[in-house]
């Protein structure tokens, strides 16, 4: 059964129309974050959460933000999308430091 | 930040044939993870392997820390291994995975 469950598998909007991507874990772990991957290239990191601490990467741009309303669900919101942050948004969960993280199918992002 | 290098960047197999992928790291860590990316873009755990040495079927991987490299063998290569196979570290100091730029790998039958 899936862990990190990252919905939907293919999303598509419009220039400039706000999108939401979620993520959800059965593992219970303190650990969720973001990566984003553009085609060619590797998952580049956007944000963490630590429990409910938020750490922001100093070169996220400002129109992502991240909510994480309770242990098991964080999202993705991108305010403003731009053709740049067409990619596939992957969401990984770990139980804490030393540990390996486990990552969700990741959602694949086209903008129109 | 950390510093990753794998090697090669591409590479093509007949299947049955086996290989070897290497990654390179620039200071200690704690965390390594091979990764498998299929052509579907879903990033499959192969092996979380600080130090030491682990199989898995026809997988295996070896980290020696203390010459920061790590290397992933694939033994009897299937059309199915196709994809890109990352490797990720985690610095001493660090809290999430720095990914190398990947080995894309394509098994032809």
């Amino acid at each position: 059964d899936a862990m990190v469950i990252q919905n939907p598998r293919y999303q598509v909007t419009q220039f400039g129309k706000p999108v939401t991507l979620s993520c959800s874990q059965t593992l219970n772990h303190n650990v969720m974050y973001w990566y984003q991957q553009k085609s060619s290239q590797a998952p580049k990191l956007l944000f963490h959460y630590y429990d409910k601490d938020f750490n922001n990467e100093a070169d996220t741009p400002d129109n992502f933000q991240s909510r994480r309303p309770n242990t098991s669900f964080c999202f993705l919101d991108i305010r403003s999308p731009g053709l740049g942050d067409a990619a596939m948004y992957l969401c990984a969960t770990r139980s804490g430091v030393h540990q390996p993280q486990h990552f969700g199918d990741g959602t694949r992002l086209s903008i129109l | 930040g950390i510093q990753v290098e794998q090697s090669p960047p591409d590479l093509i197999l007949q299947e049955g044939a086996n290989s070897t992928l290497r990654c390179n790291f620039s200071d200690s860590v704690n965390n390594l993870q091979w990764f498998h990316q299929n052509p579907w873009g879903q990033l499959i755990n192969l092996f979380y392997i600080p130090s030491g040495t682990k199989q898995n079927g026809r997988l295996s991987a070896t980290t020696v820390a203390t010459e920061r490299y790590s290397l992933l063998y694939i033994s009897s290569s299937q059309t199915t291994d196709s994809g890109v196979y990352f490797c990720a570290v985690e610095g001493d100091s660090g809290y999430a995975l720095n990914f190398g730029k990947g080995t894309s790998l394509l098994v032809t039958p």
